[in-house]
């Protein structure tokens, strides 16, 4: 399996515009996480999912995210408008019920 | 709240020494599961080893082992035979774990920059 894949590995844009950011968990995981990666707040969870249900999103940052996963090999985290405080590392992750979370190797977001 | 403390911020070691990264938590949870995370400069997250709580013995992988005191909530991480490749932020993480099914919300401290020196 080639692991969790992530696009894109570095994102670029300006404040107001829309960004979609992609993941593929590996095959068989049921669930799949997104992470931010900030050094002030360090690794902070947005939101999971269960079987493609999101199960907790108390940790998207306000209206302008949202997250989706349409079918078990595909999700997205959607943030508009963006904002330059959204600049981080955003990271997928999936699971199954042992508990090891896999992660991507991450989008790099910066926002101007 | 369910909380993890990484206390060092920073270490370094000589190439083939031993070390030995901090980790505290705070839970009220019984069953639950400690992991600690590798992120080297690539960025990637990269499990390192993961513990079961009911579990008293401690895990290991290969030069990496940790010293799991459920007691103390304490979750020490050992690396043995310190390599360059070792060098990396080191992240601890938790997770409670319900009968039947995952809370979903894996934890993680702030993280120990460590740096392996020739």
């Amino acid at each position: 399996d080639a692991g969790v894949i992530q696009s894109p590995r570095h994102e670029v844009t300006e404040m107001g515009q829309e960004v979609t950011l992609r993941c593929k968990p590996i095959s068989g995981h049921d669930y799949l996480f997104w992470y931010r990666q900030t050094m002030m707040r360090g690794l902070e969870l947005l939101i999971y999912f269960n079987n493609n249900v999101p199960i907790d999103d108390s940790g998207m940052p306000e209206d302008r995210f949202s997250a989706k996963m349409p079918n078990a090999s595909f999700s997205t985290l959607k943030i508009q408008p963006s904002e330059p405080r959204d600049s981080a590392v955003y990271f997928c992750a999936s699971s199954s019920r042992d508990e090891k979370l896999f992660f991507g190797s991450g989008t790099q977001l910066s926002v101007l | 709240a369910q909380t993890v403390t990484q206390s060092q911020p920073e270490m370094s070691v000589q190439e083939a020494e031993t070390v030995t990264l901090s980790c505290t938590y705070d839970t009220s949870e019984n069953n639950y599961y400690l992991f600690w995370y590798k992120q080297p400069p690539s960025r990637q997250m990269i499990l390192v080893i993961r513990q079961e709580a009911y579990k008293q013995q401690n895990a290991t992988e290969n030069r990496f082992s940790v010293n799991f005191q459920k007691a103390a909530k304490s979750f020490s991480l050992k690396i043995s035979d310190s390599q360059l490749g070792d060098t990396a932020m080191y992240f601890c993480a938790f997770i409670p774990r319900n009968y039947g099914g995952s809370q979903g919300n894996l934890i993680f401290g702030k993280g120990t920059k460590l740096s392996v020196k020739p």
